[in-house]
């Protein structure tokens, strides 16, 4: 039963334009949502986080919005540049010091 | 300050055999989470432990198993390998006094198992 899903498995951008990275959960009682983002052969490294009384969450070029209604989150990257290519984990907490994790979006920004 | 530190970084094993990968926290932490990444199945939780005690348990046979030292260095196990159990495996650490996942962990570089 897969609580965190990243339905698109890729996505490719070009250089300068909005990267939008998706995420749907299933489970109401998640209260943290965070983004990391993986380079091969190195561990994943924290992005942004959102907690879920927020609806927004920015840092520089990275905004995280949460629709807890439709219980889903994006991540936008403006303007997106060739050093964001990487693996995009979505990941949710809510049950102690554990995070659940979607599968993972790469993303290529083409120059 | 000195991350997460994985050993080894690569390991070749056989199947039916076991194998013990090593995890040293950030100074300070005393949380260590455990994760296996695989192609298309994202990081799945293997367990946490937190003061030398099992905290949180994921859903993997008992095959996986780990623990957890007083310098809050970690081990995990997993015995009888299977061809399946290939994966990288990623360790976490994070100050865990108070469970939350909200600041985030710090992962380590990961051990990369295959297992022929």
């Amino acid at each position: 039963d897969q609580q965190v899903k990243q339905n698109s498995p890729s996505l490719s951008v070009q250089e300068g334009r909005i990267s939008i990275l998706n995420c749907d959960y299933t489970n109401s009682m998640f209260d943290y949502f965070l983004w990391y983002k993986k380079y091969p052969a190195e561990g994943p490294t924290f992005l942004i986080s959102i907690s879920s009384i927020k609806d927004k969450n920015e840092d520089g070029r990275f905004t995280v919005f949460l629709n807890k209604s439709a219980k889903h989150l994006s991540l936008h990257i403006v303007p997106s540049q060739p050093g964001d290519s990487a693996v995009y984990f979505c990941a949710a907490s809510g049950y102690g010091n554990k995070l659940v994790f979607g599968a993972g979006t790469i993303l290529r920004v083409k120059s | 300050k000195a991350g997460v530190t994985q050993t080894p970084r690569y390991l070749i094993k056989t199947r039916g055999q076991q194998v013990t990968l090593s995890c040293s926290p950030i100074s300070g932490h005393r949380s260590v989470s455990w994760y296996q990444q695989t192609p298309g199945q994202g990081l799945q939780f293997l367990f946490e432990y937190f003061s030398e005690t099992q905290r949180n348990k994921g859903n993997f046979p008992g095959r996986f198993s780990g623990r957890q030292f007083s310098n809050s260095r970690s081990e995990m196990n997993v015995s009888t390998l299977e061809l399946g159990d290939s994966a990288l495996y990623l360790c976490a650490s994070s100050l865990g006094d108070i469970p939350t996942g909200n600041s985030g962990y710090t992962f380590g570089s990961g051990t990369r198992l295959t297992v022929v």
